[in-house]
């Protein structure tokens, strides 16, 4: 099952903040964050565990809410290098990893 | 440490014809998990393999088709070629299976006319 992101796109100028949500309709082990600039593969920057933990890039701040299924990418004081497609992945079960559709920042001067 | 290889980097064939592309982890990784990536539909989900062995698998038909050697290298393989196949595929690798962070190759742009 294929989480949901949202926004599908959003432009900011540099120094805003943006929030981008992940949603599942199952339950959630973990979720995975990445993000991809145009022509250039995805890039690791957070998993967030069932639990507690996550593991990632110190520059990033990310939510999971077990309960609902959900996670939330926080993106403050964005900078140029932020803009880029952010995929959200999922797994149920420590297992399968399914990834949304993307969320495309882009950061004007 | 190098990164996640993917050959060939570029691909034209025919509806109909067969391809197999090639996925080199990183070393010391021994998962490898595929993934189709077309224009609005994101990254689905091909297959995974760790140690040799098929350990999940996405919803694809079964033309699509993959395998790991025991140096953790993996190839998937598309036979009879449809024009919807046309993609950018990409490979990742990760320590072992589970919850852990993937390292993507730069993806084989496979073109089916």
């Amino acid at each position: 099952q294929q989480p949901v992101q949202s926004p599908q796109a959003v432009i900011l100028r540099e120094g805003e903040d943006a929030v981008i949500n992940c949603s599942s309709s199952k339950a959630l082990y973990s979720v995975h964050w990445y993000r991809q600039k145009h022509g250039e593969a995805p890039v690791f920057l957070m998993i967030l565990l069932k639990g507690g933990e996550q593991k990632g890039h110190e520059k990033i701040s990310a939510s999971f809410n077990e309960k609902k299924q959900q996670s939330s990418l926080y993106l403050t004081a964005s900078q140029l290098s932020y803009s880029g497609t952010y995929f959200c992945g999922t797994s149920s079960n420590n297992n399968d990893m399914r990834f949304g559709a993307g969320t495309r920042l882009t950061v004007k001067p | 440490k190098a990164g996640v290889t993917q050959t060939p980097r570029y691909l034209i064939k025919t509806r109909g014809q067969q391809v197999t592309l090639s996925c080199s982890p990183i070393s010391g990784h021994r998962s490898v998990s595929w993934y189709q990536q077309t224009p609005g539909q994101g990254l689905q989900f091909l297959f995974e393999y760790f140690s040799e062995t098929q350990r999940n698998k996405g919803n694809f038909p079964g033309r699509f088709s993959g395998r790991q050697f025991s140096n953790s290298r993996s190839e998937m393989n598309v036979s009879t070629l449809e024009l919807g196949d046309s993609a950018l595929y990409l490979c990742a690798s990760s320590y072992t299976t589970g919850t852990y962070e993937q390292y993507f190759g730069p993806g084989t742009r496979l073109t089916v006319t």
